[in-house]
């Protein structure tokens, strides 16, 4: 069954304790993005790649980093989480995303409380 | 990418059809429109896109007004099931960003 999968599902950690949140597509796409979700700002990106090897920020960065390694997989790095990084968080992958109308792929979403 | 504009909310009666505005007004040539939903905090569904012509598949239709400054998402039959968060996009088939905006909250009632 084509899926993004992303673990955990849930998560409860305290100020500045190092966490990563998986994120992996096996659908061969080119295009991963992570977006994080909060009452009244909608869904925001944080970052996306392209491709292997390929990231950029989106519109809300600060406090993340991500890498793409290999084309499944795309985790979402938070070296210090703070509080304002309590959210929910989506990944998404698409086929490809320049030169292309393809649609997004999500993921089932992250529940992040830091305390 | 354009900005898009959506009513808040909407309600609609169980069976009958379900029409969910979107304006987009500084929309260019080449941007598509799309439209997602989102069940509670699930993950957004992907429903439909276009450029210029109407579109229907098997969830819903999408017209896209003649100057393509607006377009509206149709369901047919709504069910309880279609109540959710649904977000109408523009974006050019080049770029790389997705801008979802805060969308429309459809309820649909018994």
């Amino acid at each position: 069954e084509a899926q993004v999968t992303q673990n955990p599902r849930y998560l409860i950690t305290v100020t500045g304790k190092k966490l990563t949140v998986t994120c992996s597509q096996n659908m061969n796409h080119e295009y991963m993005s992570w977006y994080r979700q909060d009452p009244g700002l909608g869904l925001r990106q944080i970052y996306y790649s392209m491709n292997v090897e390929v990231t950029d920020k989106g519109d809300v960065p600060e406090g993340y980093k991500v890498s793409r390694k290999e084309k499944r997989n795309f985790p979402l790095i938070l070296e210090s989480p703070s509080p304002n990084q309590t959210s929910l968080y989506f990944c998404a992958s698409s086929l490809r995303a320049l030169y292309s109308n393809q649609p997004q792929h999500f993921g089932d979403g992250t529940r992040l409380s830091i305390l | 990418d354009a900005k898009t504009t959506q009513p808040p909310s909407m309600d609609c009666a169980e069976g009958r059809a379900a029409n969910l505005p979107c304006n987009h007004s500084t929309i260019s040539g080449n941007e598509y429109v799309y439209w997602y939903r989102q069940i509670h905090s699930q993950g957004p569904q992907y429903i439909i896109h276009g450029l210029k012509n109407n579109e229907t598949n098997e969830m819903a239709s999408l017209i896209i007004t003649e100057d393509r400054k607006s377009s509206t998402l149709i369901l047919p039959h709504a069910t309880l099931r279609d109540t959710a968060v649904y977000y109408c996009i523009v974006r050019p088939p080049t770029g790389n960003q997705f801008y979802f905006g805060t969308g429309t909250s459809l309820t649909v009632i018994p």
